[in-house]
Order: structure tokens, then C-alpha cells, then sequence
């Protein structure tokens, strides 16, 4: 069975920094794309960042760029995304999902909460 | 940059009603994948490359379209069905993914 679990999330002051990991199992991690997606309270999922096989190649939107940074560890099938210089925007659950081909998540973990307020 | 546009934005079904959901993009794109939420949980990935049901969908679901209008389709309302669909999309060039803002679906 895929399993994706996230941790690393909590209240965190705007301007400070944050980093999220996800655990894998249950598939061969180092075959697959991986890649973040949040939903803010209340609101729809945004993509928000995606990682190659190797972690050579990496992919964000303009609304994270600079600021995030998705990475991978293969040997311990993880996932993490460092977050600077963050917003109070940038409060939402944070989802760790799996790529499948044709840009399809298509499987995702149970989620983060990121809250960034003074 | 694609932008997918859902409507409507909520609806209310009966139990044995048909359902149609409709994600629109603003350019073309070979595909459309479809997520469905309950509340308080993950999304779950539902129908990908417009019209393959993801494993354990019932098959009172089903996709179609092309172009720049593809659809999602409740051949009858069943009370477990109460979700929010978000229709998805990616590209190489610019390499992204892209959300619609979701359709809310309830139980009338």
C-alpha cells in the first residue's frame, strides 16, 4: 500500500522559516516525481512545488519561487520542502503527492498544517 | 499560462439525480485528471487522462472531453458522493500543474 505521511508543520512567525518532510512506503520511491500542493483554509489546492527522480531538476510557481526548496533523499524514500521567508499567504495544509505520468497526483499524504502568524 | 475554470461552483443533487461538472480550460490541452476531497481529508485522485477511473471508483463515474471543455459526469447521485471535484492539468512548457477552484457537490 502507498503510504505518504507528512510532518514538520506548526506556527511559525512571518519572516521565519519552516521545513517539511514526507516519509514514503510502499512504492519505489526513486522511480517517481514527487511534488507539494496546499490548500489555504478554506480554499482550493495550488501547486506548489515538483522534484525530478534524481532531484537534478526542480519546478515552482512564481508565488514560491526563491523562497522554497523541494528536495529528496532516495536512500531513505523522503521528501522535504524548505520554506523561508514566509507569509502569513503561505498558511495552508501542505500535501506531499506522488506523480504519476501525465502530471496526474496520484497519490497524496494526509497533510501539514503550516500557520504563519505573530 | 493555462487557466482551468469550474462550473458550476456548487450544486445540490438528489439521490439518483445525474450530475455533470464541467472544468473549462483557456487554452487547449490533451487531458483533464479530476480529484475528489470529502471534507476534512485528502484529495483523491479520481479520473485521470480524462476518462480512466481510478482504482475503486464506482463506475457511476465517468470522464469526457477534449480540447478546452471536459467534463465529470454522476450517472446516479449517491449520498457518498457529498465532495468537492477539482479538475487538474500540467505542462512541460512552461513546466507546471494547474487546479481549478473546485466544484462543491452536496446532497440535496
Amino acid at each position: 500500500e502507498v503510504q505518504l505521511v507528512e510532518s514538520g508543520g506548526g506556527l511559525v512567525q512571518p519572516g521565519r522559516s519552516l521545513k517539511l518532510s514526507c516519509a514514503a512506503s510502499g512504492f519505489t520511491f526513486s522511480n517517481y516525481y514527487m511534488a507539494w500542493v496546499r490548500q489555504a483554509p478554506k480554499k482550493g489546492l495550488e501547486w506548489v512545488a515538483t522534484i525530478s527522480t534524481s532531484g537534478s531538476r526542480t519546478y515552482y510557481p512564481d508565488s514560491v519561487k526563491g523562497r522554497f526548496t523541494i528536495s529528496r533523499d532516495n536512500a531513505k524514500s523522503s521528501l522535504y520542502l524548505q520554506m523561508n521567508s514566509l507569509k502569513s499567504e503561505d498558511t495552508a495544509t501542505y500535501y506531499c503527492a506522488r506523480r504519476g505520468t501525465g502530471y496526474v497526483m496520484d497519490a497524496w499524504g494526509q497533510g501539514a498544517s503550516v500557520t504563519v502568524s505573530s | 499560462e493555462i487557466v482551468l475554470t469550474q462550473s458550476p461552483t456548487t450544486m445540490a443533487a438528489s439521490p439518483g439525480e445525474k450530475v455533470t461538472l464541467t472544468c473549462r480550460a483557456s487554452s487547449s490541452v490533451s487531458y483533464m485528471h479530476w480529484y475528489q476531497q470529502r471534507s476534512g481529508t485528502s484529495p483523491k485522485l479520481w479520473i485521470y487522462e480524462t476518462s480512466k477511473l481510478a482504482s475503486g471508483v464506482p463506475n457511476r463515474f465517468s470522464g469526457s472531453g477534449s480540447g478546452t471543455s471536459y467534463s465529470l459526469t454522476i450517472n446516479s447521485m449517491e449520498t457518498e458522493d457529498a465532495a468537492t471535484y477539482y479538475c487538474q492539468q500540467g505542462s512541460s512548457y512552461p513546466p507546471m500543474n494547474t487546479f481549478g477552484a473546485g466544484t462543491k457537490l452536496e446532497l440535496k
